[in-house]
């Protein structure tokens, strides 16, 4: 049972460029979120998926997309990379309704330069 | 939408004292509440929750208390050792809506 992972670990891309970040879970969660995490800002909402076909914007979604073709993968893209998308990202998932505590993954590290 | 406010953004104590983080949330209907766990280069762990139809809960050295009146909840750590110096997140949400998290507290145990 590997919980939530992701890949890759670092990423350094350059300014325009695109890329996916791949997130995968093997718990059966219905739920998936993608944050990300930069200094003094806590964790911010960028996109979330409440089953498989179903995604919802959250606090910062520009510049990102995400689709959810299975229960098990929540890819995040970068549709045109910059600066400010310069950040750890997370991914976490939980289980259905009245299930609340989310598993995270162990982080991506991403550089636009 | 809810907004978290956590405090404070950093904290030192000697190992063996007690911390204690503080939360505000705005949205009066949400009704639950976790606190996370996120060492070095990794990603946060749940320690504890809470829901709102609950007003305080233990386990072993951590707790944390609700208010729901006042709209804040706390974190307690009781017999600090140095292994729970990490950044520690508040969050809150209503239903099945996504986490709002606080922006951490650097929790640092001297020994």
């Amino acid at each position: 049972n590997a919980g939530v992972t992701q890949t890759p670990k670092f990423q350094v891309l350059k300014t325009g460029q695109s890329m996916t970040l791949q997130c995968a879970q093997d718990m059966n969660h219905e739920y998936m979120s993608w944050y990300r995490q930069d200094p003094g800002m806590g964790l911010r909402l960028i996109h979330y998926s409440v089953g498989a076909g179903i995604t919802d914007q959250g606090e910062v979604p520009n510049g990102y997309n995400v689709s959810r073709s299975t229960t098990e993968d929540f890819p995040l893209r970068l549709l045109s990379a910059a600066p400010s998308q310069t950040s750890v990202y997370f991914c976490a998932s939980r289980q259905g309704i009245g299930r609340y505590g989310y598993t995270f993954g162990s982080g991506t590290r991403l550089t636009v330069v | 939408g809810e907004n978290v406010e956590q405090h404070p953004s950093t904290l030192s104590v000697q190992e063996g004292d007690s911390a204690v983080i503080k939360c505000t949330y705005s949205d009066s209907a949400s009704n639950y509440f976790p606190w996370y766990k996120q060492e070095l280069g990794k990603g946060p762990q749940l320690i504890i929750d809470i829901r709102s139809n609950v007003g305080e809960k233990k386990d072993q050295r951590i707790a944390v208390t609700l208010n729901k009146t006042a709209k804040h909840f706390s974190l307690h750590i009781t017999e600090t050792q140095p292994e729970d110096s990490a950044v520690y997140f508040c969050a809150a949400s209503k239903g099945n809506t996504p986490l709002v998290f606080g922006k951490g507290t650097r929790l640092s145990v001297i020994a």
